[in-house]
C-alpha cells in the first residue's frame, strides 16, 4: 500500500506571498493532520482534518489554513508569509480520527526569502 | 500545559554499545505514548504506541517501555544504521469531544558509530 505523499517537496518563496501544500493519505485513511517542524520549537501541531471538517486545530495564526476534499485528500495555505515560516511541513493521516496511528509523509521543505 | 521532554538531545555509541533514551512527560489525560524515528530530510516512520504503564513493545534492537511518567526507548546492540533522530509524542484529549492530538517532544539525536 503507497504511503502518504505530499507535494511539492521543495518549495522557495519571498515574504508577503501565499503558498499551497498538497498531501494524499494513506489509501482507505480518512483523517489527515499537518505540522510544522522547525529546529527550535521541533514538531508542532497544527490541524486536523475529518470528513472534509477541521476537527482540531492548534496554536498557530489565522494564516494558516487548509481544507479536506471527498476524497480525503487535504491542501494546507499559508498567507502572507513570514521568515519565520520556513520550515519542514509535515502530513499525516490515520484510518480513522486522531485516536489511531498516524503515519508520516516526507513532508515540505518551505524556504520562505 | 502539556509537556513532552526528552534526554539526552544527543547521544553517541559505539557500535554493539547498548543505552537508553528517555522520555519524560506531564499531560492531563494520557491516551497513548507513540515512538517515532526520523532520518535527515524524512517524515517521522512510527514505531510503538504504548497505552498503559508496564506495558513493552519490541522490534530488532529495541523495546520501548512506559511507567506512569516517563517512557524509555532501549537499543541493544546498536548498528550504524540505528542513527537517526527519535521521538515521542504523548496523544492527548482536545477540547472537542473524541479528539486527541500528539504532542512531540524535540527528540534525541543518536549517532551509532562503527
Amino acid at each position: 500500500k503507497a504511503g502518504v505523499t505530499q507535494t511539492p517537496r521543495y518549495l522557495i518563496k519571498t515574504r508577503g506571498q501565499q503558498v499551497t501544500l498538497s498531501c494524499s493519505p494513506i489509501s482507505g485513511h480518512r483523517s489527515v493532520s499537518w505540522y510544522q517542524q522547525t529546529p527550535g520549537q521541533g514538531l508542532q501541531f497544527l490541524f486536523e482534518y475529518f470528513s472534509e471538517t477541521q476537527r482540531n486545530k492548534g496554536n498557530f495564526p489565522g494564516r494558516f489554513s487548509g481544507r479536506q476534499f471527498s476524497n480525503s485528500r487535504s491542501e494546507m495555505n499559508v498567507s502572507t508569509l513570514e521568515l519565520g515560516d520556513s520550515a519542514l511541513y509535515l502530513c499525516a493521516s490515520s484510518q480513522d480520527r486522531s485516536t489511531d496511528t498516524q503515519y508520516f509523509g516526507p513532508g515540505t521543505r518551505l524556504t520562505v526569502l | 500545559e502539556d509537556q513532552v521532554t526528552q534526554s539526552p538531545e544527543a547521544l553517541r555509541l559505539q557500535e554493539g554499545e547498548s543505552s537508553s533514551l528517555n522520555c519524560s512527560y506531564t499531560v492531563s489525560g494520557l491516551r497513548g505514548l507513540f515512538w517515532y524515528r526520523q532520518d535527515p530530510g524524512k517524515g517521522p516512520e512510527f514505531l510503538f504506541t504504548l497505552y498503559s504503564a508496564g506495558e513493552e513493545k519490541e522490534k530488532e534492537r529495541l523495546k520501548a517501555t512506559l511507567t506512569k511518567k516517563e517512557s524509555f526507548l532501549h537499543i541493544t546492540a546498536p548498528k550504524p544504521e540505528d542513527s537517526a533522530t527519535y521521538l515521542c509524542a504523548v496523544q492527548v484529549p482536545y477540547s472537542g469531544a473524541g479528539s486527541y492530538q500528539l504532542t512531540f517532544g524535540k527528540g534525541t539525536k543518536l549517532s551509532v558509530i562503527p
